[in-house]
């Protein structure tokens, strides 16, 4: 398995730009989550989904995040506007599930890094 | 509330014994992860505790005290390539995720 797929890799955009990633998650996980992370802050739960279903986005910043999930392998997280704070990692994971155990290890893939200017 | 502390930074010699420590404080908690970050990559899976006690896997092994709101990491025979940021995460009772900022193991020769 290519593992979990993000692209692009890289993001440089102008302040009130709209900016969106794309995350591939592992065949056979049910459950896909993104994530940011700053060196101030950390590693954030943005918002996870269950087979498709947004689960819980609490994590989400403000309304200018949104992020979708239309079907098991392709994922969306959009920025619009894009405003310099929102400079920083995004990571996008999965996971089989929540049971615990090996079965609830979530894969990352490699991040989009995202520079707004 | 929710919440992870970890220590910033840690330095150690190659060879030695270390132990990252993290603290927690989770409603519903659920289970406790370790994950371990190299520069520029992306988090990879360490070890997995919901029960009180030792799971060992290697040269690491993790702890952890559900009364005490703590775990542990210990790196056994330190190698250069354990160099990296190690995270501690918490699921709480609604299945989300709190990670700590990490902590940043420099290990020397």
């Amino acid at each position: 398995d290519a593992g979990v797929i993000q692209s692009p890799r890289h993001e440089v955009t102008e302040m009130g730009q709209e900016v969106t990633l794309r995350c591939k998650p592992i065949s056979g996980h049910d459950y896909l989550f993104w994530y940011r992370q700053t060196m101030m802050r950390g590693l954030e739960l943005l918002i996870y989904f269950n087979n498709n279903v947004p689960i819980d986005d609490s994590g989400m910043p403000e309304d200018r995040f949104s992020a979708k999930m239309p079907n098991a392998s392709f994922s969306t997280l959009k920025i619009q506007p894009s405003e310099p704070r929102d400079s920083a990692v995004y990571f996008c994971a999965s996971s089989f599930g929540l049971a615990g155990g090996a079965r609830e290890t979530q894969y990352f893939g490699p991040g989009t890094r995202l520079l707004v200017l | 509330g929710q919440n992870i502390d970890q220590p910033t930074e840690m330095t150690a010699t190659e060879g030695a014994i270390v132990q990252i420590n993290c603290t927690y404080q989770t409603s519903g908690f659920n289970g406790l992860f370790w994950y371990q970050q190299h520069a520029g990559e992306a988090p990879t899976f360490l070890s997995y505790n919901v029960l009180d006690g030792l799971e060992e896997k290697g040269r690491f092994s993790s702890f952890l005290s559900r009364s005490k709101g703590y775990s542990y990491l210990l790196l056994k025979e330190l190698q250069m390539k354990d160099s990296a940021s190690y995270l501690c995460a918490s699921r709480g009772g609604t299945y989300k995720y709190i990670f700590g900022t990490g902590t940043r193991l420099k290990v020397l020769a």
